[in-house]
């Protein structure tokens, strides 16, 4: 199963901005919206960003999604050590009729 | 509140079955498809399935077609992963997730999820 390119860590220092990138293709991220889980240590996935930008009730501000053609990105500002987390971008494939997730990068707050 | 409770950590041997579960409650659990979704130990996520209570419809990941039974009880608004033969290689941590759509713009995404249901298989 194919799946969406992220790199595999991140990290920054409490109060800094990080991005997190995710690239897919037409199938993908080109003709469907994007979304972000959050799966903090020991935990089940938590959905954080759908619909490429929007935050679902209760997710803070600080965390934003944009996606640009066939890639997107998640934005953390003001970074809290608690966001220390795995972060899955996911999009509908119309080849597949399913979701395709990424790989995963693991967020490491120093 | 919308909740998806899954079944108990589960420890099987190589060629035995097994059927985990996902019990919806808080919205019309025939409305949405619920999918199911692996992670192997240390590994990412991937899509095994969907299938909509409301009638079974059920779809699969070419993954995973053939190698587990996705079905619903929606009488108890249950959804079921099963397989007939486990392998060693079927160790992982098991999500049910329920699936919400928006046609503009178009995109489907899981929301919320169970808790997990952890599958250890020895050789």
């Amino acid at each position: 199963q194919s799946v969406l390119t992220q790199s595999p860590s991140a990290s920054g220092t409490p109060g800094q901005r990080v991005s997190i990138s995710c690239s897919g293709s037409s199938s993908n991220i080109g003709s469907n919206t994007v979304n972000w889980y959050q799966q903090l240590p020991g935990a089940a996935p938590k959905l954080l960003i759908y619909g490429n930008n929007q935050r679902p009730s209760g997710v803070p501000d600080r965390f934003s999604g944009s996606k640009s053609g066939t890639s997107a990105s998640l934005a953390i500002s003001g970074l809290q050590s608690e966001d220390e987390a795995d972060y899955f971008c996911a999009a509908w494939d119309d080849s597949l009729n399913g979701p395709l997730f990424g790989g995963g990068t693991k967020l490491t707050v120093l | 509140e919308v909740q998806l409770v899954q079944s108990g950590a589960e420890v099987k041997k190589s060629g035995e079955s097994l059927k985990i579960s996902c019990k919806g409650s808080g919205y019309r659990f025939t409305a949405y498809w619920i999918g199911w979704v692996r992670q192997m130990p240390g590994k990412g996520l991937e899509w095994m399935g969907i299938i909509y209570p409301g009638d079974s419809d059920t779809r699969y990941s070419p993954s995973f077609q053939g190698q587990v039974t996705i079905s619903a009880d929606k009488s108890i608004s249950t959804a079921y992963l099963q397989w007939s033969s486990l392998k060693a290689s079927d160790t992982a941590m098991y999500y049910c997730a329920r699936l919400k759509s928006s046609n503009y713009p178009r995109g489907n995404w899981f929301d919320p999820w169970g808790q997990g249901t952890l599958v250890t298989v020895s050789s």
